[in-house]
């Protein structure tokens, strides 16, 4: 099977930096992707590692290392509007290669 | 990427009653998913619905509760069937695309059963 743990919360400032940390154990692990889900809306993608190392788009960045079975997501330059709740998900060979997803941190973005 | 169109957007039920979820997507699409996401909870995965074959449910979810069509490639159906409170969720529709690496999904139905 598989499990992915990720914190519950995580509270910051605006302008600050923040890192989310997921961790996944699966035996047919293919990548590892990031959403985001507002209140009340749909979960849209963030990013899509599938080697280690660092993606950088805009003011997100996400991180793999598979030996370490851990990645995360950093946002800079906080914005009230980055409040929302950020999953990780990991695709699966074992899972036909859809995507398990984590159980969620809710990011509140502090003034 | 793929466009997807999904309502109702919210619905308030009795109990032992059924409704369909339409979603409804801009381009052709071989898979498309089915999840459950309960308040403040992380997304479940009901079935996987692929054009012209069953929909493969996941442990914990059967066909007679949550029946599925797929008549086309742009379009899928999911039905709740004799509505419990506890089928109060927020059911969502996606599509992978970009080789499998990325889901869309549907904007959401918001269901309450009372």
């Amino acid at each position: 099977g598989q499990s992915l743990e990720q914190p519950s919360e995580v509270t910051a400032v605006e302008g600050a930096i923040v890192q989310i940390n997921c961790t996944y154990q699966t035996s047919g692990f293919y990548g590892l992707s990031w959403y985001q889900q507002h209140d009340g809306g749909a979960p849209t993608f963030l990013s899509y590692n599938a080697l280690d190392g660092l993606e950088e788009t805009g003011r997100f960045s996400s991180f793999l290392s598979r030996s370490d079975s851990y990645g995360y997501l950093l946002l800079q330059e906080l914005q009230m509007k980055d409040s929302a709740s950020y999953f990780c998900a990991v695709r699966d060979e074992d899972y036909g290669q859809n995507f398990v997803f984590g159980p969620g941190t809710r990011l509140s973005v502090l003034p | 990427s793929a466009v997807i169109s999904q309502k109702p957007s919210r619905d308030i039920c009795q109990r032992g009653t059924s409704l369909t979820i339409q979603c409804q997507v801009d381009s052709q699409v071989t898979m498309m998913f089915w999840y459950r996401q309960q308040p403040g909870q992380s997304l479940t995965l009901i079935a996987t619905a692929n054009q012209g074959s069953e929909a493969t449910y996941e442990s914990g979810f059967v066909i007679d509760k949550f029946p599925i069509s797929r008549p086309n490639l742009t379009f899928s159906t999911l039905t709740v069937s004799n509505m419990s409170p506890e089928d109060s969720s927020i059911y969502l529709c996606s599509v992978v695309w970009d080789r499998g690496s990325v889901y869309t999904f549907g904007s959401g139905t918001r269901l309450t059963v009372v």
